[in-house]
């Protein structure tokens, strides 16, 4: 079964350009999920979606963060403009469910931003 | 608030020593998942164990063992005779039931180096 999917695994920008990050979720799970992790700390969630559906976005920065998942399958994750504090490593992940579902994780995609 | 620490920022072992990841978490769910995940140097998150709440036997799987006391408050991940292979960052981290979306809160990690 392959696994979570997610591209480029590496991006560099100048602050102030826009970036997008793509994910591809294992089959057949309806839950996805979007994580950023700063260098030295554990992921913290973005954004989460069940299906096409958004069920927690409280910590996703909305005036330069946005995310879809249009057909309820691949998802794109945005941000612009970029700045310096957004670099750091933008996590996958996905579920078959919620609650009792293990997350199992993309290798993610290491965001520089000069 | 749900919190997960991990008071142990960098362990340095050599190989063939076991060595203990300690966990401690705070919740007010009475029902909550609690998870180890490996994150080798290549960045993926690999998924180790998942427990619930209600299930306070340890487990163990091959070199790797798990033991949770809700009395403390602690998952600890012992590594018994370490490899190198085992060289990475780990991280606990903690479900609520309350928070209805099987949000994950991740501990600070805890870089494990094994040397040869």
């Amino acid at each position: 079964e392959a696994g979570v999917a997610q591209s480029p695994r590496y991006k560099i920008i100048e602050k102030r350009q826009s970036v997008a990050f793509w994910c591809n979720p294992i089959s057949g799970h309806a839950t996805l999920y979007w994580y950023q992790q700063i260098l030295g700390q554990g992921p913290k969630l973005l954004i989460q979606f069940q299906n096409n559906g958004v069920v927690d976005d409280s910590q996703l920065p909305k005036d330069r963060f946005s995310a879809e998942r249009l057909k309820g399958v691949d998802s794109t994750l945005k941000i612009q403009p970029a700045k310096l504090e957004d670099s750091a490593v933008y996590l996958c992940a996905s579920s078959k469910g919620t609650l009792v579902e293990t997350q199992y994780f993309g290798p993610g995609t290491r965001l520089l931003v000069l | 608030a749900q919190k997960v620490t991990q008071a142990q920022t960098e362990i340095s072992v050599v190989e063939k020593e076991d060595v203990t990841l300690d966990c401690v978490y705070e919740t007010r769910d009475t029902t909550y998942y609690l998870f180890w995940y490996k994150q080798p140097p290549s960045g993926e998150l690999v998924f180790l164990i998942r427990r619930n709440s209600f299930d306070e036997q340890n487990e163990i799987s091959g070199r790797y063992s798990w033991n949770f006391q809700k009395s403390t408050s602690s998952f600890n991940f012992t590594i018994t005779a370490s490899q190198v292979v085992d060289s990475a960052v780990y991280f606990c981290a903690l479900s609520g039931v309350s928070s209805n979306t099987g949000k994950l809160i991740f501990g600070q990690g805890t870089t494990l180096q094994v040397k040869p």
